[in-house]
């Protein structure tokens, strides 16, 4: 199966560090990505990170990538009111163009 | 530079209406894909061209929609007959040159059937 699985909803305080997870059955995807929905827009890539890595760190943002687990995690420091999205975890199915989609997690910040 | 855009933004037709989306993807972009997102759903692959061909269309759900590419550059997703279930947003999106590459998305087109 393809199966991405991420909780429905997270609320932070502004300030706080909000961790958004996603879970997976499909082993042989090379890459994971993590997308961001703002209401009535399409999706703004974040950040990604190669299926032989375990983190990766880009300014706010850190992935964590557990492989023996099939776990997948975005940690945002510092959220702010701006961040608050729909954020898409997502597995490019390896020699294959598609991407398989969690069903999203809402982010709310509340200041 | 010019993201990938989407035309129209929004449309709404009647059911057993035939629509045209149309997707102008990241100049230079040779691989371009349209996923559909319903309500409340994450988006979910639709199909993929490499060119002007189809790589894969298994995500086409029957054989009203169709999608072409006859210059490489430009796409048009196509539904016959539309019905309500087809309501949902369209995304298309584009890469560099080859499915591993990242994948930049429009902002849809909203179809909704009545």
């Amino acid at each position: 199966g393809e199966d991405v699985e991420q909780s429905l909803f997270l609320s932070v305080r502004e300030g706080d560090s909000s961790v958004i997870n996603c879970t997976y059955t499909d082993s042989s995807s090379t890459y994971l990505y993590w997308y961001k929905q703002e209401p009535g827009a399409g999706l703004q890539l974040l950040t990604y990170i190669f299926s032989n890595m375990d983190m990766k760190q880009d300014q706010r943002l850190t992935v964590l990538l557990n492989k023996k687990d099939k776990h997948l995690s975005l940690r945002i420091a510092d959220t702010q009111t701006g961040d608050s999205a729909i954020y898409f975890c997502a597995l490019l199915r390896s020699n294959t163009g598609k991407l398989i989609f969690g069903q999203g997690t809402t982010l709310q910040v509340k200041p | 530079g010019a993201g990938v855009s989407q035309t129209p933004s929004n449309k709404v037709t009647e059911k057993g209406k035939y629509v045209e989306l149309r997707c102008d993807p990241i100049s230079g972009h040779t691989a371009l894909y349209w996923y559909r997102q319903s309500l409340g759903q994450g988006p979910e692959f639709l199909i993929y061209f490499q060119g002007t061909g189809a790589a894969d269309d298994s995500g086409l759900p029957n054989d009203r929609f169709f999608a072409v590419r006859p210059e490489g550059s430009v796409s048009t997703l196509k539904i016959q007959r539309t019905e309500r279930g087809d309501s949902a947003v369209y995304l298309c999106a584009s890469s560099l040159t080859r499915d591993t590459d990242t994948q930049y998305f429009g902002p849809g087109t909203r179809l909704t059937v009545l």
